[in-house]
């Protein structure tokens, strides 16, 4: 079966910080992958996805994920962090099918 | 513009009371979701729907129904026998084999039952 690990239920950084979110997956096949964003009180924004084609993904607002399949790793990053960064992000896989299994969430806070 | 649509943004109910939660979309997207997202637990898929007139179980449907009579409508209703119904309620759709698995989300329903 699918699943999703997202290490780390809170991450704090201080602004102009690198920010890394990690995410592990298992799966017996390749994947497809995604990084969600999700403000308070709205629903998720896709930031970036892995369908199988470069393996280091970029995504919108800066974040970029690299796909490394020996560590079953696809975790996110941005070199600089920005105050408007705060907010929840999901990792989230798919085989083959458009239904979604979803990590638990990483809280990102950016201090001044 | 195309997107996703959820009403109300806020909903508050009596226990034992059924609600209807409304998801639209014009994105022309044959699947639909639900989810229920509780702080700490991601989200979890309640119902979804590939096409119109059928629709599956997920992984926490007990004490939900749905319908889906409209390619674009795919209404969520929470009976009374759900035992904890206070949650964030969030719908999505996806265009089946053209995404591979991209989901597109609404705004979201926060129903409080007290």
């Amino acid at each position: 079966a699918q699943s999703v690990t997202q290490l780390g239920s809170h991450v704090s950084v201080s602004e102009g910080a690198l920010v890394l979110l990690r995410c592990n997956y298992s799966s017996s096949v390749p994947p497809y992958l995604f990084w969600y964003v999700q403000y308070p009180n709205q629903g998720l924004q896709l930031l970036l996805k892995y369908t199988s084609a470069a393996t280091l993904v970029k995504g919108i607002n800066g974040f970029e994920a690299e796909f490394k399949k020996s560590e079953t790793s696809f975790h996110l990053t941005k070199p600089s962090a920005h105050m408007s960064d705060a907010a929840e992000y999901f990792c989230a896989v798919s085989h083959y099918t458009d239904k979604l299994i979803f990590g638990t969430g990483t809280r990102l806070q950016v201090f001044p | 513009d195309g997107g996703i649509t959820q009403s109300p943004k806020y909903l508050f109910r009596k226990e034992g009371q059924n609600v209807t939660l409304s998801c639209e979309q014009n994105l022309n997207h044959d699947a639909m979701y639900w989810y229920r997202q509780d702080p700490g637990q991601g989200l979890r898929l309640i119902y979804y729907s590939q096409i119109v007139n059928d629709f599956q179980k997920g992984d926490i449907a007990e004490g939900y129904s749905v319908s889906r009579e409209k390619k674009e409508s795919f209404p969520l209703t929470v009976t009374s026998a759900q035992k904890n119904p206070t949650a964030f309620y969030l719908c999505a759709s996806s265009s089946p084999g053209q995404g591979k698995g991209e989901q597109y989300f609404g705004p979201g329903t926060r129903l409080t039952v007290t």
